[in-house]
C-alpha cells in the first residue's frame, strides 16, 4: 500500500466550528488530491495541490480551503462545517509524470468520516 | 468539464458467472481509463487501467474494452468470486491531470 495516512478517521463536530483533516505521505509524490464521497455522487475533486505551496480548487471547493507547506503534508479545512459537509473525506497522491506521460493512477488513503451536527 | 456516467448501480450476479461494468465520457481529451475498487471501509484501490491508444487490456480475470470512437470503456470480470464484491468505479483523466469519477457500481457476488 502507498505510504497516505490520513487524521483522524472519524469525527464529530458542530456546526459552525472549524475543522482540519490532515493528510500525510511518505512517497514524496508531488500530487495531492482531497475528495468527498456521498451516496449516489462517487468521489468529487474538492482540491487539488501539484506542489509545495501550489494549489487549486476542484468542482466543490466552496467551504473548503487547503495548504501544502512541505511534501508530505496536505492539509483541508473546513472554515466553519455546515450539515452538507458530512461526508467521507478521501486523500489521493499521484507521482508525477514518466517521460511525459499524465498516465499515472492515484493511490487513495482510508478516509476520514467527517458528521458535522 | 468531464461528465463520466457509470452503469449499473447495483449488480447482482452468481459466483462464476460474468459481470460487466460501462461508463462513458464527454471529453474527446481523456486518455487515461483507470478502474478501481472500494472495499467496506477502505479508500478505492486501483485494479486495471488502460491509455487511449490501447483498445483491450487483460490482467487474469479483469479485462477493460476501450473504444474512443464512441466514448466508453467497459470492465469485465470473469469467474466472480465472492471475494469481487465491493463498489467498483471509472474514472476519465485527460492530461489537464484531473480526474472525474463515475458514481459507482455495488457489485455483489452470490455464493
Amino acid at each position: 500500500d502507498a505510504g497516505i495516512t490520513q487524521s483522524p478517521r472519524h469525527k464529530v463536530t458542530e456546526t459552525g466550528t472549524p475543522v482540519t483533516l490532515r493528510c500525510h505521505q511518505t512517497e514524496n509524490h508531488r500530487y495531492m488530491y482531497w475528495y468527498r464521497q456521498d451516496p449516489g455522487h462517487g468521489l468529487r475533486l474538492i482540491h487539488y495541490s501539484y506542489g509545495v505551496k501550489d494549489t487549486d480548487k476542484g468542482e466543490v471547493s466552496d467551504g473548503y480551503s487547503v495548504s501544502r507547506s512541505k511534501t508530505e503534508d496536505f492539509l483541508l479545512t473546513l472554515e466553519s462545517a455546515t450539515s452538507s459537509q458530512t461526508s467521507v473525506y478521501f486523500c489521493a497522491i499521484r507521482g508525477g509524470e514518466t517521460g511525459g506521460s499524465y498516465n499515472s493512477p492515484l493511490h487513495f488513503g482510508n478516509g476520514t468520516r467527517l458528521t458535522v451536527t | 468539464g468531464e461528465n463520466v456516467e457509470q452503469h449499473p448501480s447495483t449488480l447482482s450476479v452468481q459466483e462464476g458467472d460474468s459481470a460487466v461494468i460501462k461508463c462513458t465520457y464527454s471529453d474527446s481529451a481523456s486518455n487515461y481509463f483507470p478502474w478501481y475498487k472500494q472495499e467496506l471501509g477502505k479508500g478505492p484501490q486501483l485494479i486495471i487501467d488502460i491509455r487511449s491508444n490501447v483498445g483491450e487490456k487483460k490482467d487474469q480475470r479483469i479485462a477493460v474494452t476501450l473504444n474512443k470512437t464512441a466514448k466508453h470503456f467497459s470492465l469485465h470480470i470473469t469467474e466472480t468470486q465472492p471475494e469481487d464484491s465491493a463498489v467498483y468505479f471509472c474514472a476519465a483523466r485527460s492530461n489537464a491531470g484531473k480526474s472525474t469519477f463515475g458514481d459507482g457500481t455495488t457489485l455483489t457476488v452470490k455464493p
